[in-house]
C-alpha cells in the first residue's frame, strides 16, 4: 500500500497570505496525485488531479506540482472560504489519501 | 446538475447487517465507475469499493473483502453496498462518488454508519 504523509498536520494563516501544504508519497506515484478540499460539514472536493491540473470550477488561486514522490499544493492568496481540510490521493496503485492538513485563520 | 445521494446508513449491532444506496442524477450513470468511500476522525478517508459502468471489475479494500458487496442497478441510477459482519471498526460515514479517470468526483453527502450494542 502507497502512503500519504501530510505535512505540516495544522497550518495558521491569515486571509491574503500564500499557502504551501506537502504531500510524500512512500513511492513514486508518477503524477497520478490528486488533491481535496472538505470544508466543515461538507463533502470533499477534487481541486487537483494529476498533479498539476485544476478541476472544473476551481478557482487559479489553487495550483499544484511535484511528480514521484513529493508534491505540493499552493494558495496563492487566501480568502475566507480556502480555511478546510486539505487531502490529497494517489491512485497509480489502487487508490489511497494522506491523512490531511488543517488550513486554519491565524 | 450532478447529484449523489446516500441513504440506508444507521445503527446496527456488531455482527449485523445493513445496505447502503445511492442515487444518482444529473449524469448518465450508466456509464461511469462508482466508489465507496469511508471517513472516520481516527483513519480519515478510506477507499472501500468499485464498480465498472456494467457491474464488472468489482474490487475492495482488503479490510472489507469477504464482508461487503457492491453493485449497481443502471436502470434505477442507483449504486449499492451491502455490509454484513459489521464490527465497530465500520462505523463510518460513508460516500459514494464518480470516478472521474481514478479520481472522485463528485462525492455525495454521505451515510452514517454506526456499530454498536
Amino acid at each position: 500500500e502507497i502512503v500519504l504523509t501530510q505535512s505540516p498536520a495544522t497550518l495558521s494563516l491569515s486571509p491574503g497570505e500564500r499557502a504551501t501544504l506537502s504531500c510524500r508519497a512512500s513511492q513514486s506515484v508518477s503524477s497520478s496525485l490528486g488533491w481535496y478540499q472538505q470544508k466543515p460539514g461538507q463533502t470533499p472536493r477534487l481541486l487537483i488531479y494529476d498533479a498539476s491540473n485544476r478541476a472544473t470550477g476551481i478557482p487559479a488561486r489553487f495550483s499544484g506540482s511535484g511528480s514521484g514522490t513529493d508534491f505540493t499544493l499552493t494558495i496563492s492568496s487566501l480568502e475566507s472560504e480556502d480555511f478546510a481540510v486539505y487531502y490529497c490521493q494517489q491512485r497509480s496503485n489502487w487508490y489511497t489519501f494522506g491523512q490531511g492538513t488543517k488550513l486554519e485563520i491565524k | 446538475e450532478v447529484q449523489l445521494v446516500e441513504s440506508g446508513g444507521g445503527l446496527v449491532q456488531p455482527g449485523g447487517s445493513l445496505r447502503l444506496s445511492c442515487t444518482a442524477s444529473g449524469f448518465t450513470f450508466s456509464s461511469y465507475w462508482m466508489h465507496w468511500v469511508r471517513q472516520t476522525p481516527g483513519k480519515g478517508l478510506v477507499w472501500v469499493s468499485r464498480i465498472k459502468s456494467d457491474g464488472s471489475n468489482i474490487k475492495y479494500a482488503d479490510s472489507v473483502k469477504g464482508r461487503f458487496t457492491i453493485s449497481r442497478d443502471n436502470a434505477k441510477n442507483t449504486l449499492y453496498l451491502q455490509m454484513n459482519s459489521l464490527s465497530a471498526e465500520d462505523t463510518a460515514v460513508y460516500y459514494c462518488t464518480r470516478d472521474n479517470n481514478s479520481w472522485f468526483d463528485p462525492w455525495g453527502q454521505g451515510t452514517l454508519v454506526t456499530v454498536s450494542s
